[in-house]
C-alpha cells in the first residue's frame, strides 16, 4: 500500500480556508486518495475522495497534483466545529477487500 | 450512507473479565471490520469479520483474545477476552459500502470506549 505523509498539526483562523497537505509519492495508478476526519470522541467521518481529477462536495474540495504524488484538502470557511484530526489515506477503490489503513493524520485546530 | 450502531458506547471493566461489543448496520454489507484506537493513537485494524466463516486477523491480533462473530450481513460482535489495563482503548466497527453509487466508502460507528481497571 502507498503510504502518506501529513504534518502532525496545523492551526487555522475561524472563517478562513484550511488547506491540509498530504504527500503520497509512491501512489499506484489504481489507488484513490481518501480523506476522513475524526472529531474528538467520535468515529472517523468520510469527507471526500478522488483519483486524479479535483473533487468538490458540500464539505470540502480535494486538489490532486497532476503527477498524483500529493494532494490538498481544502475547507473553504473553517469553523470551530472543524477542529479534528484529518486523515489522508490511499487505497484501491475498485477492490472491496482493501480496508482503510490509517496513519497519524493532521490535528487541525480552528481558532476564533 | 450506512448507519452503524455500537453497543455499549462505553464501559469500565475489571481485569480478567471479558466484554462483548455489538455492531448493527441498517443495511446489508459484505465487509465489516473492527479497529482499535489506543489513547492518543491512530486507528489499527484488528480483523475483517467474514459472514459465514472465521474472521481474518491482522498481525498482532489473535482469535483467542478477540473472538469475532458475524452471523448475518447486518450484525457482528467483537469480544475482548481476559482483559488487562493495556486493552483500554476505543473499539470501532466499520463497514464498506460497495457498488458504483456507494463508491466503496468505509463508514464507522461511534466506537466503544473501554477502560480496564
Amino acid at each position: 500500500d502507498a503510504k502518506t505523509t501529513q504534518p502532525p498539526s496545523m492551526d487555522c483562523a475561524e472563517g478562513r480556508a484550511a488547506n491540509l497537505p498530504c504527500n503520497h509519492s509512491t501512489i499506484s495508478g489504481n489507488e484513490y486518495v481518501y480523506w476522513y476526519r475524526q472529531i474528538h470522541s467520535q468515529g472517523p467521518q468520510y469527507i471526500i475522495h478522488g483519483l486524479k481529477n479535483n473533487e468538490t462536495n458540500e464539505m470540502a474540495s480535494l486538489i490532486i497534483t497532476e503527477d498524483r504524488k500529493s494532494s490538498t484538502l481544502i475547507l473553504p470557511h473553517a469553523t470551530l466545529r472543524d477542529t479534528a484530526v484529518y486523515y489522508c489515506i490511499v487505497r484501491p477503490s475498485n477492490n472491496a477487500g482493501n480496508m482503510l489503513t490509517f496513519g497519524g493524520g493532521t490535528r487541525l485546530m480552528v481558532k476564533p | 450512507s450506512a448507519v452503524i450502531s455500537q453497543k455499549p458506547s462505553r464501559d469500565i471493566c475489571q481485569r480478567g473479565t471479558s466484554l462483548t461489543i455489538q455492531c448493527q448496520v441498517d443495511s446489508q454489507v459484505t465487509m465489516m471490520f473492527w479497529y482499535r484506537q489506543q489513547p492518543g493513537q491512530s486507528l489499527t485494524l484488528i480483523a475483517t469479520a467474514n459472514q459465514g466463516s472465521e474472521a481474518t486477523y491482522e498481525s498482532g491480533f489473535v482469535i483467542d483474545k478477540f473472538p469475532i462473530s458475524r452471523p448475518n450481513l447486518t450484525f457482528s460482535t467483537l469480544t475482548v477476552s481476559n482483559m488487562s489495563p493495556e486493552d483500554s482503548s476505543i473499539y470501532l466497527c466499520s463497514v464498506l459500502s460497495t457498488g458504483i453509487r456507494a463508491k466503496n466508502i468505509q463508514y464507522f460507528g461511534a466506537g466503544t470506549r473501554l477502560s480496564v481497571l
